[in-house]
């Protein structure tokens, strides 16, 4: 069974449209991590929440934790190109270990 | 540049070879990880370091034989893989305690 659960699992959009992408699990999260893979290179950290409700930005990227800590989503705004990629979530659980578990992830595409 | 880095980027090797990938960090950290990354797969972990010490065999053939000589390097050794054995094989770190992983970019490994 997948600890964390990512949808869409594809998403194909134009340029200068949002969209929100989902990662859900059953299990309460100590800390919950988003990253962006590009094809043949290894994933890249974007965010760590870690706190119930908590909504981080980065530019166009919105990221919020939900407030029981077993779901997150990220949204972004007015998607450009270069945001094409593999969307990431991992997380650890609570009183669990701190080796990263990922989901599935979200293949995102982005059409000029 | 994540900090983590792996050589080589791309590996082919026949079925009786024996081959190594190496993965090396600069980020102090004390965990370090080898993931299997496959096709339309999610991330698989194979195997955990923390301080040199093996804590985490994700029930992994005997075919690939990790080797930690200390907090900073890390090797997979590789010997009589099978075609199913290609993929994307990434090495991550952290710091005990703390799930953001930082990833190389990976070797992507074929076997023929």
């Amino acid at each position: 069974t997948q600890l964390l659960e990512q949808s869409p699992q594809f998403l194909s959009i134009q340029e200068g449209e949002n969209l929100t992408v989902y990662c859900n699990s059953s299990s309460v999260f100590s800390s919950l991590q988003w990253y962006r893979q590009e094809p043949g290179e290894g994933p890249v950290l974007l965010v760590t929440v870690v706190t119930g409700g908590e909504v981080k930005k980065l530019k166009r990227l919105t990221f919020q934790f939900g407030d029981a800590r077993k779901d997150s989503s990220l949204h972004i705004t007015a998607a450009q190109p270069g945001d094409t990629g593999l969307y990431l979530c991992a997380g650890a659980t609570s009183g669990g270990s701190y080796i990263p578990t990922f989901g599935r992830g979200t293949s995102l595409i982005v059409h000029p | 540049e994540t900090g983590v880095t792996q050589t080589p980027r791309h590996l082919v090797m026949g079925m009786t070879n024996k081959k190594s990938l190496k993965c090396e960090q600069h980020l102090g950290h004390n965990a370090m990880y080898w993931y299997k990354q496959s096709a339309k797969k999610p991330l698989e972990l194979m195997f955990v370091y923390n301080f040199k010490e093996q804590t985490e065999n994700n029930s992994v053939p005997s075919r690939f034989s990790p080797e930690c000589p200390n907090s900073s390097h890390l090797f997979l050794h590789l010997h009589t893989l099978q075609p199913e054995d290609s993929a994307l094989y990434l090495c991550a770190s952290s710091n005990g305690g703390n799930t953001e992983a930082f990833f190389g970019q990976g070797t992507r490994l074929t076997v023929v």
